[in-house]
């Protein structure tokens, strides 16, 4: 079976700085990876995935993930962020054995994410 | 504007009532899904829906109901015998079920059980 280890519960950083939500994912097939954030009290929203292709995948609102299969992992970045970035940030992985199908997301536990000033 | 309405956005319960959450979608999409939501623990798996009339239980339907008597309504019923029903619980469609992994979701309905 899929799972999603999200290794970082919280992270807080200084506005303008890097940041780096490390995801890692565990599956015997082919993946296709997911970023989704959840800004509070609301849903959540697509930031980017991972189908096939490039392993540098760059998404809204100036963040890029990139795909390492050997370290099994799909890291979140961003150069640097803004105070509205604060949010909850989920990865999730769906696997080829099932089709890829929407219904067998797995989502990993979340980073909450908190930019101070 | 499409989108997912979710309602009521807070709700209440005693122990040992049903309560309904209503989900509406005007996106046009055939599947629609139902997730619960509890801090700490990310998003987990009620019930999906891939086509009207047609329903599939998640990896905890236990203690939950749905329906899908029209395309753009999905509502999810917290029956009494869910044991921890308190919950922040997310509605969610997509154009298919394949595998773009887009999933737009609704607001939320945040229940609590007294």
């Amino acid at each position: 079976a899929q799972s999603v280890t999200q290794l970082d519960s919280q992270v807080p950083v200084f506005e303008e700085a890097p940041v780096e939500l490390r995801c890692n994912y565990s599956s015997s097939v082919s993946v296709y990876l997911f970023w989704y954030v959840q800004y509070p009290n609301q849903g959540l929203q697509l930031l980017l995935k991972y189908l096939s292709g490039s392993t540098l995948v760059k998404g809204i609102n100036g963040f890029e993930a990139e795909f390492n299969k050997s370290q099994t992992s799909f890291h979140l970045r961003k150069p640097s962020v803004h105070i509205s970035d604060t949010a909850e940030y989920f990865c999730a992985v769906s696997d080829l054995r099932s089709g890829g199908s929407n219904y067998k997301l797995t989502f990993g536990k979340g980073t909450l994410l908190t930019v101070n000033p | 504007d499409g989108g997912i309405t979710q309602s009521p956005k807070y709700l209440f319960r005693k122990e040992g009532q049903n309560v309904t959450l209503s989900c509406e979608q005007n996106l046009n999409h055939d599947a629609m899904y139902w997730y619960r939501q509890d801090p700490g623990q990310g998003l987990r798996l009620i019930y999906y829906s891939q086509i009207v009339n047609d329903f599939q239980k998640g990896d905890i339907a236990e203690g939950y109901s749905v329906s899908r008597e029209k395309k753009e309504s999905f509502p999810l019923t917290v029956t009494s015998a869910q044991k921890n029903p308190t919950a922040f619980y997310l509605c969610a469609s997509s154009t298919g079920t394949g595998a773009t992994g887009e999933l737009f979701f609704g607001e939320g309905s945040r229940l609590t059980v007294l």
